[in-house]
């Protein structure tokens, strides 16, 4: 079936360091959608990319979508401690069938 | 600014018990979701049900496990005769076709 593998699964950084999340895909994709969970918190969704190549920019976060369609990548610049969290992507194949998370990346930042 | 809403929020059963997990969606939304996620885990995608009708169950157990969405209230997720392995966190989402919103999860403890 469908995986979708995320590296790293730890990552820490010094406040201000950037940090970038990669998440692959075994198979194409229709679209990868990327949430966040805060320790103890529920999944915030945060983006949805369609387009072949896409990148798409909130504040400091830039998500880019592969020309495949089978890799993803988040990128945060200049981390902020508000940052810590787990960041998930998760492929979907087709409009019936389910989302498929990565593992995550667990981020934290250093004050 | 009703989201998606889950209770209880913590559950504590003894072995053998049922646990019964409710989930009501956002409003104007009708597919809803279940995943269970362990300690330092990811999400894994169990059941996608639309109202009074269960889409996708590839991946719920076949025993103990059952889910519905009736027509009216909320969607149920039944584990029946709990074993100290289905202690998890079981989150519901909500989606009208891009993204998924999460509730706050429920945390089982199996004692």
């Amino acid at each position: 079936g469908q995986q979708v593998m995320q590296i790293p699964q730890y990552q820490h950084v010094q406040e201000g360091e950037d940090f970038t999340t990669y998440c692959n895909s075994s198979t194409t994709l229709s679209n990868i959608q990327w949430y966040k969970q805060r320790p103890g918190g529920h999944p915030v969704f945060l983006i949805q990319l369609v387009k072949s190549g896409e990148v798409k920019k909130q504040k400091r976060l830039t998500f880019q979508f592969g020309e495949a369609k089978k890799n993803s990548s988040l990128h945060i610049t200049a981390t902020q401690t508000t940052d810590v969290g787990t960041y998930f992507c998760a492929g979907l194949n087709s409009g019936n069938t389910p989302l498929v998370f990565g593992k995550g990346t667990r981020l934290s930042v250093i004050a | 600014n009703a989201g998606v809403m889950q209770n209880p929020r913590h559950l504590v059963r003894r072995r053998g018990q049922e646990a019964r997990l409710r989930c009501s969606p956002m409003k104007g939304h009708s597919h809803v979701y279940w995943y269970r996620q362990l300690p330092e885990e990811g999400l894994k995608f169990m059941v996608y049900l639309q109202k009074e009708n269960i889409i996708d169950e590839s991946g719920m157990p076949k025993e103990r496990f059952s889910a519905e969405f009736p027509k009216e209230g909320p969607s149920i997720l039944r584990i029946q005769q709990v074993v100290r392995g289905d202690s998890a966190a079981y989150f519901c989402a909500s989606s009208r076709g891009r993204g998924q919103y999460f509730g706050a999860g429920t945390r089982l403890s199996v004692l």
